[in-house]
This record gives structure tokens, sequence and C-alpha cells, in this order.
């Protein structure tokens, strides 16, 4: 069975720093892999998405995201960070019907 | 594209009543699936729906749950005499086929 990863459940980042959350996964085949974000109490907009090809995925709002087999990872990055940027991001990685989800790295942003 | 909706956004219930949401997917979308997420955990998989068919349930999804697209189009997630471990965000996606599944903004339950 797949599983995610997520090493780093908190993140304090300054303002116009870059940012890096990082996703480990387990997965028998060539993964689908995804990243999503999520505002208080809101559901979960994609980001990004991996499912062949180029192995650096550019994202909207300015991520990307790096698929690289032989260490299992797929981590999310943006070189500068807006307060917007404050909230909760998942990674997932898909098969056939049905995503798994990691716990979710918290991001906050300081001025 | 008006996106995934669902209703209501916010349930607070009695342990013991029965509640039901509603998810009416993007319209073009013939694949609909249920979520649920606990705070601080990601969504965890409960069944999905392609078309009318359910064609798969997650073990998470016990008896007290049932869910149905009738028509294929918008779907019901009920749960009959909640409990307290049933209060969470009850997430809704959509797909065409297997391509990428695009969220609702989710249903959050409160069992008192």
């Amino acid at each position: 069975a797949q599983s995610v990863t997520q090493p780093d459940i908190h993140i304090t980042v300054s303002e116009g720093a870059s940012l890096e959350l990082r996703c480990n996964y387990s997965y028998g085949a060539t993964p689908y892999l995804f990243w999503y974000v999520q505002s208080p109490g809101q559901g979960l907009q994609l980001l990004l998405k991996y499912f062949s090809g180029d192995t650096l995925v550019q994202g909207i709002k300015g991520f990307e995201a790096e698929f690289k087999r032989s260490q299992s990872s797929f981590n999310l990055r943006k070189p500068s960070v807006h307060w917007s940027d404050a909230a909760e991001y998942f990674c997932a990685v898909g098969e056939d019907y049905k995503l798994s989800f990691g716990a979710g790295t918290t991001v906050t942003v300081r001025a | 594209d008006t996106g995934v909706s669902q209703d209501p956004r916010h349930k607070i219930t009695k342990r013991g009543q029965n509640v039901t949401f509603r998810c009416d997917p993007i319209s073009e979308h013939n694949r609909l699936y249920w979520y649920r997420q606990t705070l601080g955990q990601g969504p965890e998989f409960l069944t999905y729906f392609q078309n009318e068919a359910q064609l798969e349930k997650s073990r998470l999804l016990s008896d007290r749950f049932s869910a149905e697209r009738p028509k294929g189009s918008f779907s019901t997630l009920e749960i009959q005499r909640t409990e307290q471990g049933d209060s969470a965000m009850y997430l809704c996606a959509s797909s065409s086929g297997t391509d990428t599944q695009y969220f609702g903004p989710g249903t959050r339950l409160t069992v008192l």
C-alpha cells in the first residue's frame, strides 16, 4: 500500500525567504504525486502534480516541486514566500481511484 | 466551471442523531469521492463513485455510513446514530476519470 511522510509538522519562514517542504512516499510503481494547499476551514486547492516526464514541475502561485525517484521524494519549493502562503500543505500519492495524503505541514509566515 | 460545492458547510448535531451531507461535483466529472479529515491529519479516503456506481469503500466507512449518487450527478453521505468520533471535516472531490481530483470546501461536522 502506498504511504506518504511529511517529516516537518510546522515550519516558520520570514516573508521573502525561500521555502522547502519535504515529502517522501512509498509506492511500488511509478507514482502520481500531488501537492495541495489548505487554508483554515477550507477545502484543498491543487498546487501542482507529477504524472510523468520532466521531473521538475511548475505549479500555481510560484511553487515548484522536484520528483526524485532515487530518494522517493517530491519536495515542494518556493523562492520567495508571501504572507498569503501561510497555510497547511499536503503531499499526496495517487493510484487509480484513491489519494493517500501525508499528515501535512503547517507554514507560518512572519513579517 | 463552478467547482465542487458542498452543503452544509457546518453541521452541529447531538450524539445519536442522523446527518446527511450533499456534494455537487464539477458537471462533466464522472467520478466523485468522499474523504474524511480529522484535526491535524491529512484527508483519508472513504469511498468513490464512477457515475452512479459505488466502486470502492474504505474500512473506515462503518455500517452507520452510507453514500449514494442516484443519477450520477450529486452525491449524499449519511451518517446514522452519530458518535463523537465522527466529528471531522468531510470533503468531497470529483474528477474526470483518473485525472486530477478537485476538492470542495468541505462540511465540518461537530457531534456533541
